[in-house]
């Protein structure tokens, strides 16, 4: 099955700066690729995704790259604020009946003052 | 519309015990699924259903049933509950599309088991 790698597991920056969370997905023939964004005690929520025909996706001050080739994905957060700091997960959806997710395990990040 | 709709939101049980976690959603979605999220695990899926009248194992489903009563509702039983099962499990549900749509999730149930 997909296996989904996440990095870092922690991300601490200050507000103003960029963030940058990877991940990298074992199967090549994952085509679907979103971010979720969970706040503390509340419920993921989906914040961008990407599809496998295309390369960079951005939406305000986020966006997400996807190499194929080398099988990873990123997602960017430019000009951080503290309402950023929560966990971010990527995840990566094998073609087929059920639409699964595998996730990877998250990064926390928090924005400092 | 509610979305997805989990009850309980907390629950504590004595290990042995059995308990049924309840999801609904209204959307009309065709596929559904119960993950578990356990601290630096992420999210690991313990059952789905790709729509009504199918159900399938995920990654981590031993010591779980569950149960697609129609289109709107997935249940996921615990029959005899052990410490490890300690966890916040999440419903969610997405449209059944060859690829590309993302879930939505419902609110957690916070399951304690001592």
């Amino acid at each position: 099955g997909e296996n989904v790698e996440q990095h870092p597991s922690t991300l601490s920056v200050q507000e103003g700066d960029s963030a940058v969370i990877k991940c990298t997905y074992s199967d090549s023939a994952s085509n679907y690729f979103p971010w979720y964004k969970q706040e503390l005690g509340k419920r993921p929520q989906l914040i961008i995704d990407i599809r496998s025909n295309v390369g960079e996706k951005k939406d305000q001050r986020i966006a997400v790259t996807l190499n194929k080739t080398a099988k990873h994905f990123s997602l960017h957060i430019t000009e951080t604020q503290p309402e950023d700091s929560a966990v971010y997960f990527c995840a990566a959806q094998l073609t087929g009946t059920a639409s699964k997710l595998t996730f990877g395990t998250g990064t926390r990040l928090q924005v400092t003052l | 519309n509610a979305g997805v709709t989990q009850t309980p939101k907390f629950q504590v049980l004595k290990t042995g015990q059995s308990m049924t976690l309840q999801c609904a959603q209204d959307m009309n979605h065709n596929s559904m699924y119960w993950y578990r999220q356990d601290p630096g695990m992420g999210l690991r899926l313990i059952y789905y259903s790709a729509s009504e009248g199918t159900t399938d194992k995920g990654e981590v489903p031993n010591g779980y049933n569950v149960s697609r009563l129609n289109k709107r509702e997935f249940s996921l039983r615990l029959e005899s509950a052990a410490p490890s099962q300690t966890s916040v499990y999440f419903c969610a549900s997405s449209e059944l599309v060859s690829v590309g749509y993302g879930y939505t999730f419902g609110s957690g149930t916070r399951l304690t088991v001592v």
